[in-house]
C-alpha cells in the first residue's frame, strides 16, 4: 500500500515570506497527487492535482504554485505568503490503475501559520 | 458542479448506539464512494469503499449505497468515545479521477 510523507509537520512564516512543503509517495508508481488545504472548522478544498511529472492543474487561482519534478514528488510553494494561506495543508495520492476503484490516501499533513 | 452534500452536525450520540451519517451526491453517474474518518488535528484516513447498491460491512462500520437516490450512509454500531470525530463522505467525481468531498459530520459519543 501506499504511503504518503510530507514535511515539515508544522511550520510558523512571516507575511511576504517564501514557502516550500514536500510530499512524497513510496509504495506506487505514476500515481495521481494532489495538495489540499483545509481552514480550521472548513472542508477540504483541492488546490492542484497532477497527473504525471511536469502536469499540474490549478483547482483555485491564489497565491499558490505546484510542481512535480519527480514522478513520487509534488512541491507546493509560494513567492510571497498572505495571512490567509494560513491552514493544513494536505498532499494525497492515488494509484491509478484500478480507476475510479481507487481510494485516495493522505498524508499527515503540514500546520502553516503565517503571522 | 458536482456536489457531496453532508449534515455538518455535530451529531451526538450515547456509548454503544449506532451512528448514522448520511451523505447525498447530485452527479447521477457516480461510481464509487468513500468514508473517510478524520480526528481533530489529523490527516483524514480511509475507513470505507462502496461501490455496488446495498450494504458493505467491515467490523462496526457498515457503509450502505442507493444509487437511484443518490445516498449514501455509514452506520457505526456499538458507537464509543474514540469514535468521535468528523466524518467525510468522497465521491469519484470525473475524468481527471479526483474524489469530490463533502465538508464532514461531527460526531460525538459521550460516555
Amino acid at each position: 500500500s501506499q504511503t504518503i510523507h510530507q514535511w515539515p509537520a508544522t511550520l510558523v512564516q512571516p507575511v511576504g515570506s517564501p514557502l516550500s512543503l514536500e510530499c512524497t509517495v513510496e509504495g506506487t508508481s505514476n500515481p495521481n497527487l494532489y495538495w489540499y488545504r483545509q481552514a480550521a472548522g472548513r472542508g477540504l478544498q483541492l488546490l492542484f492535482y497532477s497527473v504525471g511529472i511536469g502536469q499540474i492543474s490549478s483547482e483555485v487561482p491564489q497565491n499558490l504554485s505546484a510542481s512535480r519534478p519527480q514522478d513520487r514528488q509534488f512541491i507546493l510553494s509560494s513567492k510571497k505568503l498572505l495571512l490567509s494561506d494560513s491552514g493544513f495543508y494536505l498532499c494525497a495520492g492515488r494509484s491509478t490503475p484500478g480507476g475510479h476503484l481507487s481510494a485516495q490516501y493522505f498524508g499527515p499533513g503540514t500546520r502553516l501559520l503565517v503571522l | 458542479q458536482k456536489e457531496v452534500e453532508q449534515n455538518s452536525g455535530p451529531l451526538s450520540v450515547p456509548e454503544g448506539a449506532i451512528a448514522s451519517l448520511n451523505c447525498t451526491y447530485s452527479d447521477r453517474g457516480s461510481q464509487s464512494f468513500f468514508w473517510y474518518r478524520q480526528y481533530s488535528g489529523k490527516s483524514p484516513e480511509l475507513i470505507m469503499s462502496i461501490y455496488s447498491n446495498g450494504d458493505k460491512e467491515d467490523g462496526r462500520f457498515t457503509a450502505q449505497l442507493n444509487k437511484a437516490s443518490q445516498y449514501v450512509s455509514l452506520l457505526i454500531r456499538d458507537s464509543q468515545p474514540s469514535d468521535s470525530a468528523t466524518y467525510l463522505c468522497a465521491v469519484y467525481g470525473g475524468s481527471q479521477g479526483n474524489l469530490i468531498f463533502g465538508k464532514g459530520t461531527k460526531l460525538s459519543v459521550k460516555p
